[in-house]
């Protein structure tokens, strides 16, 4: 079956500090991924999307400088959090596609990062 | 501006089914309808999705009014499994990108 994988599940880390999490894409070839942010409140939030043949589009208020991503393939993806702080705090999902109108999006069970 | 809108909460008993609406009254042609959900410490769960008419899956089935503008998930002999925020969205053509509102929390009793 079509799995998506995130890592590490938790992370701790001081404030001004940087954090890289992962996201593996296992069982299909993923088209698209794209990473989101949960708000303690549950809100959602969309950081960026990457698609097969065109370049990562960042969301307003969310810029490659802070949140650069890398994606080899597009079965794997990390995003790093630079310089994080008391507002990056949150759960991160990556989500992945295998394409096409109507195609369901597959979810990893996030990245909770806490930011002391 | 939220595209869908549902009921905050719901309650059901282990075994009955559950019906959850969504109203997404500006929906455009090209917009597909979705259905989600979270439970705890996870990341949002796939169910089902759908253009017009009506759905059926192994998990639940959709019914979408005949103007679009109304969706009902349906989830037969729900259990304490079940227990979730489901989220109903509505996706732009040729782009997933999934807008996801607040959701209606589902809270089943034994």
């Amino acid at each position: 079956g079509a799995l998506v994988y995130q890592y590490p599940r938790r992370t701790i880390c001081k404030s001004g500090t940087s954090m890289r999490m992962e996201c593996q894409a296992v069982g299909f070839q993923a088209t698209s991924v794209a990473w989101y942010r949960q708000s303690p409140q549950k809100t959602f939030e969309l950081i960026a999307l990457s698609t097969v043949n065109s370049a990562i589009k960042y969301e307003q208020n969310f810029t490659q400088e802070k949140f650069p991503i890398s994606h080899p393939n597009l079965s794997f993806s990390s995003m790093t959090v630079l310089n994080a702080y008391l507002e990056d705090r949150g759960l991160y999902l990556c989500g992945a596609s295998r394409g096409g109108q109507g195609t369901e999006v597959f979810f990893g069970k996030g990245t909770r990062l806490t930011v002391v | 501006l939220a595209k869908t809108t549902q009921p905050p909460s719901m309650e059901a008993y282990e075994g009955q089914e559950v019906n959850v609406s969504c109203s997404h009254t500006n929906i455009a042609t090209s917009e597909y309808i979705y259905w989600y959900r979270q439970v705890p410490h996870q990341g949002p769960q796939f169910i089902i999705q759908g253009y017009k008419d009506y759905v059926v899956n192994e998990v639940a089935s959709l019914f979408i009014s005949a103007d679009r503008k109304l969706s009902t998930l349906s989830l037969p002999w729900v259990s304490l499994r079940d227990a979730a925020v489901y989220y109903c969205i509505v996706t732009e053509w040729a782009s997933w990108q999934l807008i996801f509102g607040s959701g209606t929390q589902l809270t089943v009793m034994p």
